[in-house]
Protein backbone atom coordinates (compact mmCIF):
# COMPACT_ATOMS: atom_id res chain seq x y z
CA UNK A 1 0.00 0.00 0.00
CA UNK A 2 0.80 3.51 -0.46
CA UNK A 3 3.07 4.65 2.45
CA UNK A 4 4.50 8.43 3.65
CA UNK A 5 6.98 7.63 6.70
CA UNK A 6 8.63 10.03 9.14
CA UNK A 7 11.24 9.76 11.32
CA UNK A 8 9.09 8.93 14.79
CA UNK A 9 11.85 10.11 16.83
CA UNK A 10 12.11 13.40 18.04
CA UNK A 11 14.11 16.28 17.30
CA UNK A 12 16.45 18.42 19.33
CA UNK A 13 18.18 21.15 18.37
CA UNK A 14 19.72 24.22 19.62
CA UNK A 15 18.37 28.13 18.83
CA UNK A 16 19.87 29.46 15.70
CA UNK A 17 20.25 25.82 13.52
CA UNK A 18 18.90 24.23 10.84
CA UNK A 19 16.71 21.79 11.57
CA UNK A 20 16.32 18.84 8.76
CA UNK A 21 13.00 16.65 8.93
CA UNK A 22 12.84 13.68 6.02
CA UNK A 23 9.86 12.21 4.38
CA UNK A 24 10.12 9.24 2.50
CA UNK A 25 7.44 8.27 -0.07
CA UNK A 26 7.23 3.99 -0.99
CA UNK A 27 5.03 1.96 -3.06
CA UNK A 28 3.97 4.53 -5.70
CA UNK A 29 5.30 8.46 -6.79
CA UNK A 30 3.23 11.26 -5.47
CA UNK A 31 3.18 14.47 -8.02
CA UNK A 32 3.02 16.57 -4.96
CA UNK A 33 3.90 16.45 -1.10
CA UNK A 34 2.35 19.05 1.60
CA UNK A 35 4.15 20.14 4.61
CA UNK A 36 2.10 20.94 7.85
CA UNK A 37 2.94 22.61 11.19
CA UNK A 38 0.69 21.03 14.30
CA UNK A 39 1.12 22.37 17.75
CA UNK A 40 -0.76 20.22 20.73
CA UNK A 41 -4.33 20.03 20.34
CA UNK A 42 -4.91 21.94 17.55
CA UNK A 43 -4.82 21.31 13.56
CA UNK A 44 -2.36 21.33 11.13
CA UNK A 45 -1.55 24.53 9.87
CA UNK A 46 -0.81 24.38 5.70
CA UNK A 47 2.92 25.63 4.95
CA UNK A 48 4.11 24.50 1.51
CA UNK A 49 3.34 22.40 -1.38
CA UNK A 50 6.44 21.40 -3.65
CA UNK A 51 5.27 19.56 -6.88
CA UNK A 52 7.99 17.01 -8.47
CA UNK A 53 9.33 19.33 -11.02
CA UNK A 54 10.18 21.90 -8.93
CA UNK A 55 13.33 20.29 -6.65
CA UNK A 56 13.40 23.30 -3.98
CA UNK A 57 10.92 25.59 -2.30
CA UNK A 58 11.49 28.23 -0.22
CA UNK A 59 9.11 30.91 1.80
CA UNK A 60 11.08 32.97 4.61
CA UNK A 61 12.95 30.49 6.96
CA UNK A 62 11.66 27.34 5.31
CA UNK A 63 13.17 25.22 2.65
CA UNK A 64 11.66 21.76 0.62
CA UNK A 65 13.01 19.99 -1.08
CA UNK A 66 11.97 17.09 -3.36
CA UNK A 67 14.24 13.66 -4.68
CA UNK A 68 12.16 11.60 -7.03
CA UNK A 69 15.14 9.29 -7.20
CA UNK A 70 15.30 8.99 -3.60
CA UNK A 71 11.58 8.88 -2.97
CA UNK A 72 12.00 11.55 -0.40
CA UNK A 73 11.23 14.99 0.79
CA UNK A 74 13.57 17.30 2.96
CA UNK A 75 12.22 19.98 4.99
CA UNK A 76 14.90 22.44 6.51
CA UNK A 77 13.86 25.25 8.85
CA UNK A 78 16.78 27.60 9.18
CA UNK A 79 17.91 29.73 12.04
CA UNK A 80 15.58 27.73 14.06
CA UNK A 81 14.08 29.66 17.25
CA UNK A 82 12.07 28.27 20.32
CA UNK A 83 8.65 28.90 18.59
CA UNK A 84 9.23 26.69 15.90
CA UNK A 85 9.06 23.99 18.51
CA UNK A 86 5.95 21.69 16.71
CA UNK A 87 5.13 18.52 15.47
CA UNK A 88 5.79 18.62 11.08
CA UNK A 89 3.67 16.66 8.93
CA UNK A 90 4.01 15.54 5.69
CA UNK A 91 1.07 14.63 3.32
CA UNK A 92 0.60 13.36 -0.52
CA UNK A 93 -1.23 16.46 -1.48
CA UNK A 94 -4.07 14.42 -3.51
CA UNK A 95 -7.56 14.14 -2.92
CA UNK A 96 -7.59 11.06 -1.10
CA UNK A 97 -4.99 12.18 1.07
CA UNK A 98 -2.22 10.11 2.55
CA UNK A 99 0.00 11.76 5.59
CA UNK A 100 3.01 10.39 7.56
CA UNK A 101 3.09 10.14 11.05
CA UNK A 102 5.18 13.40 11.78
CA UNK A 103 8.49 14.64 13.35
CA UNK A 104 7.89 16.31 16.77
CA UNK A 105 10.52 19.20 16.96
CA UNK A 106 12.27 20.50 19.93
CA UNK A 107 14.22 23.76 19.37
CA UNK A 108 15.90 24.88 22.72
CA UNK A 109 16.52 28.35 23.83
CA UNK B 1 -12.31 35.77 8.81
CA UNK B 2 -11.78 32.93 6.96
CA UNK B 3 -12.27 29.65 8.86
CA UNK B 4 -13.18 25.49 9.22
CA UNK B 5 -15.84 25.11 12.46
CA UNK B 6 -16.41 22.00 14.21
CA UNK B 7 -18.93 20.75 16.91
CA UNK B 8 -18.42 19.97 19.29
CA UNK B 9 -14.92 20.39 20.87
CA UNK B 10 -15.09 17.52 23.15
CA UNK B 11 -17.91 15.22 23.34
CA UNK B 12 -18.32 11.96 26.18
CA UNK B 13 -20.70 9.28 25.01
CA UNK B 14 -21.47 5.91 25.59
CA UNK B 15 -21.86 2.89 23.16
CA UNK B 16 -23.94 2.42 20.33
CA UNK B 17 -25.56 5.84 20.85
CA UNK B 18 -25.65 7.57 17.47
CA UNK B 19 -24.00 11.50 17.34
CA UNK B 20 -22.73 13.88 14.79
CA UNK B 21 -20.25 15.88 14.89
CA UNK B 22 -20.51 19.02 12.76
CA UNK B 23 -17.69 20.51 10.16
CA UNK B 24 -19.02 23.87 8.53
CA UNK B 25 -16.40 26.27 6.25
CA UNK B 26 -16.89 29.79 4.67
CA UNK B 27 -14.62 29.70 2.08
CA UNK B 28 -16.64 28.49 -0.23
CA UNK B 29 -14.25 25.66 -1.08
CA UNK B 30 -15.74 22.50 -3.17
CA UNK B 31 -12.99 19.85 -1.17
CA UNK B 32 -14.14 18.75 2.06
CA UNK B 33 -12.53 15.91 4.02
CA UNK B 34 -12.70 13.99 7.79
CA UNK B 35 -9.30 12.82 9.63
CA UNK B 36 -8.67 10.86 12.81
CA UNK B 37 -5.77 11.46 14.61
CA UNK B 38 -4.36 8.38 17.31
CA UNK B 39 -1.21 8.48 18.64
CA UNK B 40 1.66 6.90 16.69
CA UNK B 41 -0.60 6.77 13.57
CA UNK B 42 -1.19 10.31 12.21
CA UNK B 43 -3.59 11.61 10.70
CA UNK B 44 -5.88 9.18 8.70
CA UNK B 45 -8.56 10.51 6.58
CA UNK B 46 -11.91 8.72 6.93
CA UNK B 47 -14.33 10.44 4.41
CA UNK B 48 -13.94 13.10 1.63
CA UNK B 49 -15.90 14.98 -0.96
CA UNK B 50 -15.20 16.56 -3.54
CA UNK B 51 -18.20 18.70 -4.03
CA UNK B 52 -21.96 18.71 -3.07
CA UNK B 53 -23.57 15.14 -3.06
CA UNK B 54 -20.24 13.64 -4.28
CA UNK B 55 -18.43 11.57 -1.34
CA UNK B 56 -15.65 8.91 -1.31
CA UNK B 57 -13.90 6.55 0.97
CA UNK B 58 -10.85 7.63 2.34
CA UNK B 59 -8.50 4.76 4.58
CA UNK B 60 -10.65 4.14 7.34
CA UNK B 61 -14.57 4.50 6.77
CA UNK B 62 -15.34 1.70 8.55
CA UNK B 63 -18.22 3.00 11.02
CA UNK B 64 -18.65 6.80 9.82
CA UNK B 65 -21.50 8.01 7.70
CA UNK B 66 -21.28 11.79 5.90
CA UNK B 67 -23.45 13.36 3.97
CA UNK B 68 -22.65 17.16 1.49
CA UNK B 69 -26.03 18.35 0.85
CA UNK B 70 -24.80 22.14 1.00
CA UNK B 71 -21.24 22.82 -0.10
CA UNK B 72 -20.65 25.08 3.10
CA UNK B 73 -21.46 21.88 5.20
CA UNK B 74 -19.95 18.29 6.07
CA UNK B 75 -21.06 16.48 9.11
CA UNK B 76 -19.60 13.22 10.03
CA UNK B 77 -21.97 10.58 11.59
CA UNK B 78 -21.49 7.81 14.02
CA UNK B 79 -24.36 5.55 13.78
CA UNK B 80 -23.37 3.37 16.75
CA UNK B 81 -20.02 4.51 18.18
CA UNK B 82 -17.75 2.11 19.79
CA UNK B 83 -14.65 2.62 21.79
CA UNK B 84 -12.03 1.52 18.97
CA UNK B 85 -13.61 5.15 17.44
CA UNK B 86 -12.10 7.48 20.63
CA UNK B 87 -10.08 9.45 18.73
CA UNK B 88 -9.16 13.26 18.03
CA UNK B 89 -11.33 14.32 14.68
CA UNK B 90 -10.01 16.79 12.40
CA UNK B 91 -12.40 18.32 9.75
CA UNK B 92 -10.66 20.62 6.63
CA UNK B 93 -11.24 22.02 3.47
CA UNK B 94 -9.39 23.46 0.17
CA UNK B 95 -10.13 24.07 -2.89
CA UNK B 96 -8.86 21.51 -5.15
CA UNK B 97 -6.42 22.16 -7.65
CA UNK B 98 -6.99 20.01 -11.24
CA UNK B 99 -5.01 16.81 -9.72
CA UNK B 100 -4.26 17.33 -6.58
CA UNK B 101 -5.11 19.91 -3.03
CA UNK B 102 -3.95 23.26 -2.54
CA UNK B 103 -3.97 24.98 0.70
CA UNK B 104 -5.80 22.47 3.14
CA UNK B 105 -7.77 24.78 6.27
CA UNK B 106 -8.29 22.25 9.19
CA UNK B 107 -10.94 22.90 12.26
CA UNK B 108 -9.86 22.52 15.87
CA UNK B 109 -10.61 19.40 16.44
CA UNK B 110 -13.22 17.23 18.17
CA UNK B 111 -11.92 14.69 21.08
CA UNK B 112 -14.09 12.12 21.27
CA UNK B 113 -14.39 9.24 23.81
CA UNK B 114 -16.97 6.02 23.82
CA UNK B 115 -16.95 4.13 26.51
Amino acid sequence: SQKIEQNSEALNIQEGKTATLTCNYTNYSPAYLQWYRQDPGRGPVFLLLIRENEKEKRKERLKVTFDTTLKQSLFHITASQPADSATYLCANGGFKTIFGAGTRLFVKA
Amino acid sequence: EAQVTQNPRYLITVTGKKLTVTCSQNMNHEYMSWYRQDPGLGLRQIYYSMNVEVTDKGDVPEGYKVSRKEKRNFPLILESPSPNQTSLYFCASSKPGTYHLTEAFFGQGTRLTVV
